[in-house]
């Protein structure tokens, strides 16, 4: 079963403001990373919150984590046109081995100028 | 330092045909993992080595599928006869030994797959 979903699928907003995209998961996580694809590039690891840390900080992000209600947010503040790109969620589950991430359908970002 | 390269970029193939898709982890990465994502639906795990040996190929969708990381550096994945539903877009990743402090996977940038 799909374990991340990332929602909106879609997200356009204006350079300058900021974007929130949202991810759930159902089973327990050791952890929870967020990856950034840009149009036909590889997957950049942007930030990873493990399951005992509830917000996390890195430069114009910020990513919190709620285990109660098994979801996670990812900010991205002052938006710029270069953070147009896909977002994903990961978990690495606790009982699925700490090597297998699973993965989200993406949030497709598009910040427009 | 150069980043986890993969071959190639792009393969056109027939329905039937086989195709070989090579990785080169980043120099010194024990970890390598094979991923795709199929068109319109979330990237799933394929298999993870460590060094030579498999370590998970539960993700490995059917016999079709076979991956070798012979001398534990580069892994080819080999779809052999290759189906519709094989296209997609096949990234690999590596991490270092005790990547679970770091928890960050360094990928490729993708191997896209179109059989016909």
């Amino acid at each position: 079963s799909q374990q991340g979903e990332e929602d909106p699928q879609a997200l356009s907003i204006q350079e300058g403001e900021n974007a929130t995209m949202n991810c759930s998961y159902k089973t327990s996580i050791n952890n929870l990373q967020w990856y950034r694809q840009n149009s036909g590039r590889g997957l950049v690891h942007l930030i990873l919150i493990r399951s005992n840390e509830r917000e996390k900080h890195s430069g114009r992000l910020r990513v919190t984590l709620d285990t109660s209600k098994k979801s996670s947010s990812l900010l991205i503040t002052a938006s710029r046109a270069a953070d147009t790109a896909s977002y994903f969620c990961a978990t690495d589950g606790r009982f699925q081995g700490a090597q297998k991430l699973v993965f989200g359908q993406g949030t497709r970002l598009t910040i427009n100028p | 330092e150069a980043g986890v390269t993969q071959f190639p970029s792009h393969s056109v193939i027939e329905k039937g045909q086989t195709v070989t898709l090579r990785c080169d982890p980043i120099s010194g990465h024990d970890n390598l993992y094979w991923y795709r994502r199929v068109m319109g639906k979330e990237i799933k795990f394929l298999l993870h080595f460590v060094k030579e040996s498999k370590q998970d190929e539960s993700g490995m969708p059917n016999n079709r599928f076979l991956a070798e990381r012979t001398g534990g550096t580069y892994s080819t994945l080999k779809v052999q006869p290759a189906e519709l539903e094989d296209s997609g877009v096949y990234f690999c990743a590596s991490s270092p030994d005790g990547w679970y402090n770091t928890g960050e996977l360094f990928f490729g940038e993708g191997s896209r797959l179109t059989v016909l």
